[in-house]
């Protein structure tokens, strides 16, 4: 594909249920990231996956979010037990892999984003 | 911890007009700056980057932005507004200039008047 896909690009849910937000990732590309924009927030970095190290889940609000991805591409941002606060956009990016030290940046190219609203 | 400050979530310029769109940053080591614009309904864009090889940075459509160490500041300019660059813009920063998670400022909403 030319670029990150996401799916659905619209989401509304009720209070209380699970919802599965999917990314893919640009082909070839090792490295992916979810954000999150919400008016309250702006624009808030939630997971990273680089390779086959451990993600780095630092920006995950609550344990009722978690991410995987499978075969090094495509990614599920998985949120339970859905809230209102957590209605937003949900935004994937991937970049390539840096060769070495000093290499040039590695650009994060974005998707349109997941818009999900929890009633 | 890096973060950054965008100054004025709303800004309106004349068509034809300077842009100036301001962010400053905090970071405990050098620091690597970026400038996204998202149109409406779509992702963002990268504009420029800061990779300290340069501190007046050049990036697409027209846009600028100077690094200056002793303000802390990324400021943003476009000599002449056009109708298309209304959209919001969001200064961010990292640690590292390869892979590395992006803390992004609050953005700034730019309209354009005819």
């Amino acid at each position: 594909g030319a670029g990150v896909s996401q799916s659905p690009s619209n989401k509304v849910t009720e209070k209380g249920k699970d919802v599965e937000l999917r990314c893919d990732p640009i082909s070839g590309h090792t490295a992916l990231y979810w954000y999150r924009q919400s008016l309250g927030q702006g624009l808030e970095f939630l997971i990273y996956f680089q390779g086959n190290s451990a993600p780095d889940k630092s920006g995950l609000p609550s344990d009722r979010f978690s991410a995987e991805r499978t075969g090094g591409s495509v990614s599920t941002l998985t949120i339970q037990r859905t809230q209102q606060e957590d209605s937003a956009v949900y935004l994937c990016a991937s970049s390539t892999w840096p060769r070495g030290r000093g290499s040039s940046y590695n650009e994060q190219f974005f998707g349109p984003g997941t818009r999900l609203t929890v009633l | 911890a890096q973060s950054v400050t965008q100054l004025g979530s709303h800004v309106s310029v004349s068509e034809g007009a300077l842009v100036l769109l301001r962010c400053n940053y905090s970071s405990s080591v050098p620091p690597y700056l970026f400038w996204y614009v998202q149109y409406p309904n779509q992702g963002l864009q990268l504009l420029l980057k800061y990779t300290s090889a340069a501190t007046l940075v050049k990036g697409i459509n027209g846009f600028e932005a100077e690094f200056k160490k002793s303000e802390t500041s990324f400021h943003l300019t476009k000599p002449s507004a056009h109708m298309s660059d209304a959209a919001e813009y969001f200064c961010a920063v990292s640690r590292n200039f390869g892979n590395e998670k992006l803390t992004f400022g609050t953005g700034t909403r730019l309209t354009i008047i005819p």
